[in-house]
């Protein structure tokens, strides 16, 4: 079983539109990070969630909104996407109790035309 | 073969040889510390972890190492397997605060 799931892989939508990704980890954790990997690889946190609530944000433009339902889920919705917004989105959680150490999903490939 | 991070992007090493991927880490209220691989087409996966109160932690055929006087962690890989072809990130934490990845060193295994 997959613990950290992320849908979709891989997509490929134009400027301006708007998208989402959802996460989902069935580890149990209580953070939920969302993550940007860009060309170079570099591994950079946008949000992160304990128990539902918003505890990082590291200005993102306010085009990226995360929306984390319970504790298990959280969603990136992305308005009025942009070139430069092409990048990998990694989803991530982990738990005090567990070490806090980070568990990445798969990885969603954004692809901006 | 060595790297040295930034310095050092890319490691290449025979197949069989040990390697040692180099991190310097800036924050030196960090205490915990973890070594990712990443797979091409993957997410990143835990290799190895480290707490600030240990200086060195084994596991199967990695290593760590962790010098708090000059801020810098390595990655000791035995036997370099093709396996081990990836891109590897060191991460820090401070007091369960967010962690820090650094820019990540490619290790290409040649057969």
């Amino acid at each position: 079983d997959t613990a950290v799931s992320q849908t979709p892989k891989y997509l490929v939508t134009q400027m301006g539109n708007d998208k989402s990704i959802k996460c989902e980890q069935n580890l149990g954790h209580d953070t939920m990070y969302w993550y940007k990997q860009d060309s170079k690889k570099f591994l950079k946190i946008m949000f992160s969630y304990n128990n539902k609530e918003l505890i990082i944000n590291e200005t993102v433009p306010n085009r990226f909104s995360p929306k984390s339902p319970d504790k298990a889920h959280l969603n990136l919705h992305i308005n009025s996407l942009e070139l430069g917004d092409s990048a990998v989105y990694f989803c991530a959680s982990s738990d005090r109790a567990s070490g806090n150490t980070i568990y990445f999903g798969e990885g969603s490939w954004l692809t901006v035309v | 073969g060595e790297s040295v991070g930034l310095h050092l992007p890319t490691l290449s090493v025979q197949e069989g040889d040990n390697s040692i991927i180099n991190c310097a880490y800036s924050n030196s209220a960090s205490d915990y510390f973890i070594w990712y691989k990443q797979e091409s087409g993957k997410g990143p996966q835990f290799i190895i972890d480290i707490r600030s109160n240990m200086d060195k932690r084994q596991g199967q055929r990695v290593t760590v190492l962790l010098n708090k006087t000059v801020k810098h962690l390595s990655l000791q890989i035995a036997a370099t397997q093709p396996g081990d072809s990836a891109v590897y990130f060191c991460a820090e934490n401070e007091n369960f605060n967010k962690f820090y990845f650094g820019s990540g060193t490619k290790l290409n295994v040649k057969p």
